[in-house]
């Protein structure tokens, strides 16, 4: 059964970037009908969708993060990754990489779109 | 991008039935039929319970339904038992392929 899980470095200073890798097995990250997607969670607060990247490289970010947060897939190691620029203690956070389902119907209209499969999570710090 | 409205928290006894709202926009919620509904216990990842307002991923239980009128889209839970206290959380699609996320529900089991 495919399986993400996220790897780094569980404390950034502020200012620096903080850097993710999700890494797929028992699958293919180069599958047609997902995208991969991470998405966070402060310690006691609500779940906030980071990004999403498809195989060929497209991306779509939160606009609100959109100037700091860039996403990348590396298809030759199953994996994709997260880099957040200039993190304050507010981007401390679960960082969860998910699996995003995404289809179209005969008409052309969008189907899907939700998050099948999640990693279990990592805790990113921003500290000095 | 904005983020879905939700109730902070509702509460049911064992066997009753609850409702958890999750008021969009015309842009998310109101204009695709593509909400999808996430269970999280504490300290685990979230779980997909319904994709599509109202569709059952395999696996999970029929007492688990999604509805949507208009800007809101609803999650009902039917006959509660104690292993349902957990966060619930709304997610919709949004234009330009973004999404938006509610607040989230602490479901309560009394």
């Amino acid at each position: 059964q495919l399986q993400l899980q996220e790897s780094g470095p569980g404390l950034v200073k502020p200012s620096e970037t903080l850097s993710l890798t999700c890494t797929v097995s028992a699958g293919s990250i180069s599958s047609s009908s997902y995208y991969w997607a991470w998405i966070r969670q402060p310690p006691g607060k609500g779940l906030e969708w980071v990004g999403s990247i498809y195989h060929s490289g497209s991306t779509y970010y939160n606009p609100s993060l959109k100037s700091r947060v860039t996403i990348s897939v590396d298809t030759s190691k199953n994996q994709f990754s997260l880099k957040l620029s200039s993190v304050t203690a507010a981007d401390t956070a679960v960082y969860y990489c998910a699996r995003l389902l995404v289809d179209y119907d005969s008409s052309g209209y969008a189907t899907g779109w939700y998050f099948d499969l999640w990693g279990r999570g990592t805790l990113v710090t921003v500290s000095s | 991008q904005s983020a879905l409205t939700q109730p902070a928290s509702v509460s049911g006894s064992p066997g009753q039935s609850i409702t958890i709202s999750c008021t969009g926009t015309r842009s998310d919620v109101g204009s695709y039929n593509l909400v999808s509904w996430y269970q999280q216990h504490p300290g685990k990842a979230p779980k997909l319970m319904i994709y599509e307002v109202s569709k059952r991923p395999s696996g999970v239980s029929n007492r688990f339904s999604g509805s949507k009128s208009g800007n809101t889209a609803s999650l009902t839970i039917s006959g509660l038992q104690a292993e349902d206290e957990a966060d619930y959380y709304c997610c919709s699609y949004a234009t330009s392929s973004t999404f938006g996320i509610g607040g989230g529900t602490k479901l309560t089991v009394l």
